[in-house]
């Protein structure tokens, strides 16, 4: 159980461009999840928490214009990365929150490498 | 505020030897932890967690960790390390307060490299 995915594994796209990121939690309801970043040999930075039905809680200094987030259903959120440049190329990995509110624990998914060229 | 803090970047051991990876944290709250592998472009998979139990928490792949709230520590170890243990560990506090509630605060993680 607590299977969370994510899709695409990886992309790579053109300076302009916008990319979607998939995050799904498989087998269980996520009303919250979460969006990290990951540059190499570093650890995750939070990026935004994600509610169903409700706008995203960013983090300071992450821009919302730029990374638009949409939690639509109890299983599903999205992160589009809005006219894409080579410095957004990062490893983002999402989580979902146990839908037992009191377990604090969060499950990740394998991650999407972005490429911006 | 909480924050943890891994306290080497890059531990090697040789395969069958143990492993310890250490990790203190800073909480003015009662807890929960957690430790999390990730294996290269990867995401991060559950390896245990502490939530106010017993204080000797047992996790998947013979790992576990122990919580010593007197030494603010929840170092990680396992009997004999294995070639497929080599992968980045975190450890993680769960965040309260200013913020921070329902949120994990990540440590920047250590290396474990294992030598045949």
């Amino acid at each position: 159980g607590a299977v969370v995915s994510q899709h695409p594994s990886r992309v790579i796209c053109k300076s302009g461009t916008s990319v979607k990121i998939e995050c799904r939690s498989l087998d269980f309801q996520a009303t919250t999840m979460f969006w990290y970043r990951q540059f190499p040999k570093q650890s995750l930075m939070l990026m935004a928490t994600s509610n169903e039905g409700s706008k995203a809680t960013y983090e300071q200094g992450v821009e919302k214009d730029k990374f638009l987030i949409n939690h639509a259903s109890l299983t599903l959120s999205t992160l589009t990365v809005t006219s894409a440049h080579p410095e957004d190329s990062s490893f983002y990995i999402c989580s979902a929150r146990d839908p037992d509110w009191y377990q604090e624990t969060q499950y990740f998914g394998p991650g999407t490498r972005l490429l911006v060229l | 505020a909480q924050s943890v803090t891994q306290l080497d970047s890059h531990v090697s051991v040789s395969e069958g030897t143990p492993v310890l990876l250490r990790c203190n944290y800073s909480s003015s709250y009662s807890p929960s932890l957690f430790w999390y592998v990730q294996h290269p472009n990867k995401g991060l998979q559950l390896l245990l967690k502490y939530t106010s139990a017993a204080t000797l928490v047992k996790g998947i792949n013979g790992f576990e960790a122990e919580f010593k709230k007197s030494e603010t520590s929840f170092h990680l170890t396992k009997p004999s390390a294995h070639m497929s243990d080599a992968a980045e560990y975190f450890c993680v506090v769960s965040g309260h307060g200013s913020g921070n509630t329902g949120k994990l605060i990540f440590g920047q993680g250590t290396t474990l490299q294992v030598k045949p």
